[in-house]
């Protein structure tokens, strides 16, 4: 049971170019979330997925894109990256929006 | 709107002492209250959870206190140890808007040997 992991761990992009962030749960949870951790900063909610083929913006959505691809997956892209996107991607799941959330490790991407 | 805030961004503690770390949040309809530990280069780890019908709630050595009338919440670990040291995130849960989770900035806690 990995629980939930990410893919890439660390990414360089340059201003323009586009990535999907990737996202797996083995725990059989409904929801998934994509948060984004800036220094000092505590956690801020991209997108989320509630339940298999539903997503919904969080509080700073602007320049991201989701798919929830299967109930074990939910990716993040980043169509035209800028400078502002650098930041430490965070992706989580829960049973239900009520429930606690599980994290992953992280995506750590830098945007020259 | 939402805001949850820690007082302390900084504690530092002697091994072995009990630590707590505190935090405000603004939302008096908040039902759900969790602490999240983070160490460096690693996700959030849950460590234990309220809900608002509740004032206390134990774990293995941490204790987590709510009170509702002032809005607070508290994050005591007994017997630190250096294993203990990371980043502390209380988060809040409204009844509105429940798939959001609302993060403070987060306290780092430092061990001294």
């Amino acid at each position: 049971n990995a629980g939930v992991t990410q893919t890439p761990k660390f990414q360089v992009l340059k201003t323009g170019q586009s990535m999907t962030l990737q996202c797996a749960q083995d725990m059989n949870h409904n929801s998934m979330y994509w948060y984004r951790q800036d220094p000092g900063m505590g956690l801020r909610l991209i997108y989320y997925s509630a339940s298999e083929g539903t997503t919904d913006k969080g509080e700073v959505p602007n320049g991201y894109n989701v798919s929830r691809l299967n109930k074990r997956e939910f990716s993040l892209r980043l169509e035209s990256a800028a400078p502002s996107q650098t930041s430490v991607y965070f992706c989580a799941s829960s049973f239900g929006g009520r429930e606690t959330q599980y994290f992953g490790p992280g995506t750590r991407l830098l945007v020259l | 709107g939402e805001s949850v805030g820690l007082h302390l961004p900084t504690l530092s503690v002697q091994e072995g002492d009990n630590s707590i770390i505190n935090c405000a949040y603004s939302n008096s309809a908040s039902d759900y209250f969790i602490w999240y530990k983070q160490e460096s280069g690693k996700g959030p780890q849950f460590i234990i959870d309220i809900r608002s019908n509740m004032d206390k709630r134990q774990g293995q050595r941490v204790t987590v206190l709510l009170n509702k009338t002032v809005k607070h919440l508290s994050l005591q670990i007994a017997a630190t140890q250096p294993g203990d040291s990371a980043v502390y995130f209380c988060a809040e849960k409204g009844i509105q808007g429940a798939q959001k989770l609302v993060f403070g900035q987060g306290t780092r806690l430092t061990i001294n040997p």
